[in-house]
């Protein structure tokens, strides 16, 4: 079973942030936090991920609060072409395979 | 575009065939994963290989096999198919076999009628 709880489904306007949170409350030290993305039966598609400490990369931000029980990932301007199902993974790295949960369809609105 | 591809797109046939899926990983990944994506079971983990052995087994059915070939290319072999094996099938790459940022194909639709 999937390690994560998102919300099922969030709207978001064209050229504002969209905030996707993840509750991993049973994360364990050694344990990352990875998201993908799913674009209509495309294949997913790697995001970001973290252990502990916030990234960034051309795609989005990940901040992970300090206890680590949960994260947000954030995309700063959303487009329509983001428009998604979002998948919070949380995974450690000697993990072999991605579990997936139900993820969190981000729908974003002109 | 991520790298990977698989082949045929599409795939329509009838129950109790046997069909082969085809995945090309990213040049230089060793580590090849499969994944079924049904609608009422969501993306799910098969099996994975890494450099031509297998490393992991998820919930696949005896069967489906698969094999990843000394080029890396892998196969995914489903016989005696049921109605409920239509689904989308993903294959995914990655450079070291403990490395989570795995790449995916575009995937293979197989249709069982």
């Amino acid at each position: 079973d999937a390690k994560t709880t998102q919300p099922t489904s969030m709207d978001c306007a064209e050229g504002r942030a969209a905030n996707l949170p993840c509750n991993h409350s049973t994360i364990s030290g050694n344990e990352y936090v990875y998201w993908y993305r799913q674009i209509h039966s495309q294949g997913p598609q790697y995001i970001i991920h973290g252990l502990k400490n916030n990234e960034t990369n051309e795609m989005a931000s990940l901040i992970i609060t300090e206890d680590r029980k949960s994260s947000t990932l954030i995309l700063p301007h959303a487009t329509l072409r983001d428009t998604a199902v979002y998948y919070c993974i949380v995974e450690g790295q000697a993990g072999t395979a991605l579990i997936f949960g139900k993820g969190t369809t981000l729908s974003v609105s002109s | 575009d991520s790298g990977v591809t698989q082949t045929p797109k599409h795939l329509i046939t009838a129950t109790g065939q046997r069909v082969t899926l085809r995945c090309s990983p990213r040049s230089g990944d060793l580590s090849v994963y499969w994944y079924q994506q049904s609608l009422d079971q969501g993306l799910q983990f098969l099996i994975q290989y890494y450099n031509g052995e297998e490393r992991a087994k998820g919930n696949i059915l005896e069967r489906f096999s698969a094999q990843q070939f000394p080029d890396l290319h892998s196969e995914l072999n489903l016989s005696s198919l049921e109605l409920g094996d239509s689904a989308l099938y993903f294959c995914a790459s990655s450079v070291r076999v403990f490395n989570n940022e795995q790449f995916f194909g575009p995937g293979t639709r197989l249709t069982v009628l």
